[in-house]
């Protein structure tokens, strides 16, 4: 059963606590995506990594960072750092990080809440 | 800053109407413009658009791009409750990543 999973899919966390959301896909893609999405907003580009251990950051990385030790794994942490870290993060994979036309396939996402 | 501008911002009608979503952005190495469709959570891929004129059709849903213009437009024909989401347009530029829309909402009544 091929694809990507997020996981958890609602995340609860006190102000001031770091937290990694997970991302994982078995399609044998490249590249890998984080995004986030604001009630009215669209997608916004946090970090994204074209090949293993290399990454660059996106629109809003602050407050964020990453890892990509895997190629099947594309964990975020959510830092203390990050201002506004209630919202809807999704996680996205495309086939080759060079490729010419790039459609990307999305995970169910995580909505992460900040108390 | 590379923009994608999605109107109308959302939509209410009635089943069996045909609806048309607006997408236009700004230029930069142009590569693709995608069309996705989100329900509840994770977007769903429609369409994706390279040449000017060249209408892409999936059963009631259809989009065609301007180059010339830059805008694309998402045609959605007879429409059912189930059609109901909210649909992203998506301009790919000189590298793999996407600089997305707000989406237009959309709302079809029974």
């Amino acid at each position: 059963d091929g694809g990507i999973t997020q996981s958890p899919k609602y995340l609860f966390r006190k102000e001031g606590q770091n937290v990694t959301l997970s991302c994982e896909q078995n399609l044998n893609h490249d590249a890998m995506y984080w995004y986030r999405q604001d009630p009215g907003q669209g997608l916004r580009l946090i970090y994204y990594s074209q090949i293993v251990n290399d990454f660059q950051k996106g629109d809003i990385a602050e407050g964020y960072s990453v890892s990509r030790e895997k190629k099947e794994s594309f964990p975020l942490t959510v830092t203390s750092a990050q201002k506004n870290p209630t919202a809807f993060y999704l996680c996205a994979s495309s086939i080759a990080a060079l490729s010419l036309y790039n459609e990307q396939f999305f995970g169910p996402g995580t909505r992460l809440t900040v108390l | 800053e590379d923009k994608v501008v999605q109107s109308p911002l959302s939509l209410v009608v009635h089943e069996g109407d045909t609806v048309t979503l607006n997408c236009s952005y700004e230029v930069t190495n142009f590569r693709s413009l995608l069309w996705y469709k989100q329900e509840k959570k994770a977007p769903t891929f429609l369409f994706m658009l390279t040449s000017s004129g060249i209408e892409k059709k999936s059963g009631r849903l259809s989009s065609i791009l301007d180059k010339k213009e830059l805008f694309s437009i998402l045609n959605i024909t007879a429409t059912q409750t189930g059609d109901s989401a909210v649909y992203l347009c998506a301009r790919q530029g000189g590298s793999e990543k996407l600089v997305f829309g707000k989406g237009t909402k959309l709302t079809v009544n029974p």
